[in-house]
């Protein structure tokens, strides 16, 4: 069973790059590895989904290293509509047990 | 497209009680995972369903059950309600089993007095 950590909470300006990493040191073989942003009230919304080495989409980009027992999550140039808290999940081979780290909340200053 | 909804959106149990709530997925995607989330436990998982089947369960008591239908529409259940189950209920979808790019209901909140 993968537990999953991440740093409680960040600060960052707007404009900079933030990298949030999660720490999942009993990843499975077939674990995937997915980020999730949340907003007060609302559901976690999916960002970003990667195996290994490096992902990247529109709005964030997801670097996996060769062991795979961490996870960083990069998202370039924040606003302020970026604060919000962010999840990892690890998990999905099938079968395989989901795992939340505790989440990360992001504030972004002006 | 519609997205995942979710019925109720609050409710509130006495300790003992039953409850059910709903999740209608977005049209097309047959699997339905649900989720517990609390201030203290953050978000944990309950179990996944595909093709009417449970497909993965997390570690929670047998109070805890669920379904699916042939629509793909998904049910889950808590019985004898206890304090400790007030949180949000999160209830997501995808197209295929196993696939975490997951599209979030607004949630179930439920309070146990």
């Amino acid at each position: 069973l993968a537990k999953t950590t991440q740093p409680i909470s960040m600060d960052s300006y707007e404009g900079q790059e933030v990298n949030i990493t999660c720490s999942h040191n009993n990843i499975a073989t077939n674990d995937y590895i997915t980020w999730y942003q949340q907003f007060p009230s609302q559901g976690p919304r999916f960002i970003i989904q990667g195996y290994k080495t490096k992902v990247t989409n529109e709005v964030a980009s997801l670097f996996i290293p060769a062991d795979r027992k961490s996870s960083t999550l990069s998202l370039p140039r924040v606003s302020l509509s970026d604060t919000a808290v962010y999840y990892c999940l690890v998990g999905g081979g099938a079968g395989n047990m989901l795992t939340f780290g505790g989440g990360t909340r992001l504030m972004v200053k002006p | 497209k519609a997205g995942v909804t979710q019925t109720p959106r609050y409710l509130i149990k006495t300790r003992g009680q039953q409850v059910t709530l709903s999740c209608s997925p977005i049209s097309g995607h047959r699997s339905v995972s649900w989720y517990q989330q609390t201030p203290g436990q953050g978000l944990q998982f309950l179990f996944e369903y595909f093709s009417e089947t449970q497909r993965n369960k997390g570690n929670f008591p047998g109070r805890f059950s669920g379904r699916q239908f042939s629509n793909s529409r998904s049910e889950m259940n808590v019985s004898t309600l206890e304090l400790g189950d007030s949180a949000l209920y999160l209830c997501a979808s995808s197209a295929r089993l196993a696939e975490y790019e997951q599209y979030f209901g607004p949630g179930t909140r439920l309070t146990v007095t």
